[in-house]
């Protein structure tokens, strides 16, 4: 029962370098998030999908791309890192809409990234 | 926009001292409440929740209560333990105003001593 996997967990990055952080879960749940944690920020949402080929941008979008080519996976890149984007970032989903929803998300563990 | 507001931390109490974290919120229609709970290195997790007015959500001797005439939702826990040291983050899900995404307090840290 593997729940929200992440990987990698540690990364560090130089300025300028592109990376993508690795989302999956086997709950077939459809909602899925990437958010990033900073100190005295709370998490702040980055990018969602409610679903296979449906993405949409959260609060903090720029700098980061997602795509949701599966249910399963969620992968958010880093297309040319800068050290605003040392951060600690969680995915997370649910079950959508309602029914089995219960509101409940579902985390990961976290990766951890630095760029010098 | 809605959002929820969290004491500042950090906290610092005695092994079985009463504790409270409060939480307020502001949102549209009927939104569903939680609180979740980060272990130090960890990710976080659901430490209880509540989906409408009224509701009271309980585990491992936390409870918060769903007032909707204060649109608060305190969390509370009557003799702590230093097993609670964490960070603690109230946040609201809102299908009809924030597309069902989770909204997050800043969190409260809490440390307890023995």
């Amino acid at each position: 029962n593997a729940g929200v996997t992440q990987t990698p967990k540690f990364q560090v990055l130089k300025t300028g370098q592109s990376m993508t952080l690795q989302c999956a879960q086997d709950m077939n749940h459809e909602y899925m998030s990437w958010y990033r944690q900073d100190p005295g920020m709370g998490l702040r949402l980055i990018h969602y999908s409610v679903g296979a080929g449906i993405t949409d941008q959260g609060e903090v979008p720029n700098g980061y791309n997602v795509s949701r080519s599966t249910t399963e996976d969620f992968p958010l890149r880093l297309l040319s890192a800068a050290p605003s984007q040392t951060s600690v970032y969680f995915c997370a989903s649910s079950y959508g809409g309602t029914g089995k929803n219960t509101g409940e998300l579902f985390f990961g563990e976290g990766s951890r990234l630095t760029v010098l | 926009g809605d959002s929820v507001t969290q004491m500042e931390g950090p906290v610092t109490l005695s092994e079985e001292a009463f504790l409270t974290i409060n939480c307020t919120y502001t949102a549209t229609g009927y939104p569903s409440l939680f609180w979740y709970v980060q272990y130090p290195g960890e990710g976080l997790q659901l430490l209880l929740k509540a989906t409408k007015a009224d509701d009271k959500g309980s585990n491992k001797g936390f409870e918060a209560t769903y007032r909707k005439e204060t649109t608060s939702f305190h969390l509370e826990k009557g003799s702590v333990q230093v097993s609670d040291s964490a960070v603690y983050f109230c946040a609201l899900r809102n299908y009809g105003g924030s597309q069902g995404n989770l909204i997050f307090g800043k969190g409260t840290k809490l440390s307890v001593k023995p």
